[in-house]
């Protein structure tokens, strides 16, 4: 079946740090890849979409990276700062339905 | 622009009980969908609607049912809730699932 696997234990980094979140999916190839932000108490709010051609897309301080090879979707936070502290979930789909990984939390300390 | 509209906020019901979980959105959106989300367990998606009259089951549909209303309104019903329906559940809509979901705020369900 369809899975989306992503780090479950947090990741904890020093502000002004670069912040890494891998997801990596198995037993299909997703048309595209979309990433959100969910902070405690309220809804995931969307970042940003990579479709299965794009190596690479970037956000201001976001860069996201879509590998189909390794099976892999990489997210990038450069400077990071203590606001940036969420919880991170990649979606995968290819029939227009997002399937979610379980989600990696980020906390960047000052 | 309000958005994603989801109603109640809150609910709390006893076992066995029904209740129907609202869903609004003002983006003229075509496709929506309705996830819930445990502790570690991510978001896992109940049912979708890709557009006006069609529904589809997701990963976890069994003790739910859902209308699609209209373009705008698509609702989730417990028809005898149970314990194990207890979680937060998330309405989304979005244009064909390019460019990203819109997410409600969610409904915390409890079932005692």
């Amino acid at each position: 079946s369809q899975k989306i696997e992503q780090n479950s234990e947090a990741l904890n980094i020093q502000e002004g740090k670069t912040a890494t979140l891998t997801c990596n999916y198995t037993n299909y190839s997703p048309a595209y890849l979309q990433w959100y932000r969910q902070d405690p108490g309220r809804g995931p709010v969307f970042l940003l979409l990579i479709r299965e051609n794009e190596k690479e897309k970037r956000k201001e301080r976001l860069k996201v990276t879509f590998d189909t090879t390794l099976k892999q979707s990489l997210f990038h936070i450069t400077a990071s700062q203590p606001a940036d502290s969420a919880t991170g979930f990649c979606g995968s789909s290819n029939t227009g339905k997002l399937i979610f990984g379980q989600g990696t939390t980020l906390q960047v300390k000052p | 622009n309000a958005g994603v509209t989801q109603t109640p906020k809150f609910q709390v019901l006893k076992t066995g009980q029904s209740m129907t979980l609202q869903c609004a959105q003002d983006m003229n959106h075509n496709s929506m969908y309705w996830y819930r989300q445990d502790p570690g367990m991510g978001l896992r998606l109940i049912y979708y609607s890709a557009s006006e009259g069609t529904t589809d089951k997701g990963e976890v549909p069994n003790g739910y049912n859902v209308s699609r209303l209209n373009k705008r309104e698509f609702s989730l019903r417990l028809e005898s809730a149970a314990p194990s329906q207890t979680s937060v559940y998330f309405c989304a809509s979005s244009e064909r699932g390019v460019n990203g979901y819109t997410f409600g705020s969610g409904t915390r369900l409890t079932v005692v």
